[in-house]
């Protein structure tokens, strides 16, 4: 199994500010790596898939990058609807596995 | 508008069963993927099972292995989870999901609200 491994667990940030999360693979998964975002009381919404590639109607602000078993997310410029958990999930092998989260909180 | 509405949750004695139903509306269903994710809350999120397009091609976490069977029926637009053998590890939220392709092993890019379900006696 692919162990999803996240960090920080929580990340505090001033509005306006940059957020870096990051998520690292046990083995190397490529590309095959996607981000979510999860409001309290709401299902998790897709972000970022393969990496890099923001999913439809997601604001510039929001970048992806890495491969293999480093990835991160960035937040530009953080926004009051941006505080919440992030997950991020391997769809390279089976079983699927997702990280633990981080929270981003505001500063 | 692509939307996923989950049913069927409720609370189950131990060793009881349980089928989720996931109706689907607002894309091509018999194009893609779909799987099932679980979260107790407060807590993360968990992969259940996954099936292909055609259904020819599942697979399940070990945790679930066994005891819980996916299936779909495209003419109906929906994807199905019978739970079995259940045990209070069970209890969570269960979300169904739209894959990104037709293969069961993909990004996951719609998600249902999900429907609870709860073990006790």
């Amino acid at each position: 199994e692919t162990v999803m491994t996240q960090s920080p667990a929580t990340l505090s940030v001033s509005p306006g500010e940059r957020a870096t999360l990051s998520c690292r693979a046990s083995q190397g998964v490529a590309y095959s790596l996607a981000w979510f975002q999860q409001k309290p009381g709401q299902a998790p919404r897709l972000l970022i898939s393969g990496a890099s590639i923001r999913a439809t109607g997601i604001p510039a602000r929001f970048s992806g990058g890495g491969s293999g078993t480093e990835f991160t997310l960035t937040i530009s410029s953080l926004q009051s609807e941006d505080f919440a958990l992030y997950y991020c999930q391997q769809y390279y092998s089976w079983p699927l596995t997702f990280g633990g989260g981080t929270k981003v909180e505001i500063k | 508008e692509m939307q996923l509405v989950e049913s069927g949750g409720g609370v189950v004695r131990p060793g009881g069963s349980l089928r989720l139903s996931c109706e689907a509306s607002g894309f091509t269903f018999d194009d893609y993927g779909m799987s099932w994710v679980r979260q107790v809350p407060g807590k993360g999120l968990e992969w259940v099972s996954s099936i292909n397009w055609k259904g020819f091609s599942i697979d399940y976490a070990d945790s679930v292995k066994g005891r819980f069977n996916i299936s779909r029926d495209n003419a109906k637009n929906s994807v199905y989870l019978e739970m079995s053998s259940v045990s209070a590890e069970d209890t969570a939220l269960y979300h169904c999901v739209k894959l990104g392709v037709s293969a069961a092993r993909s990004y996951m890019d719609v998600w249902g609200k999900g429907t609870t379900v709860t073990v006790s006696s």
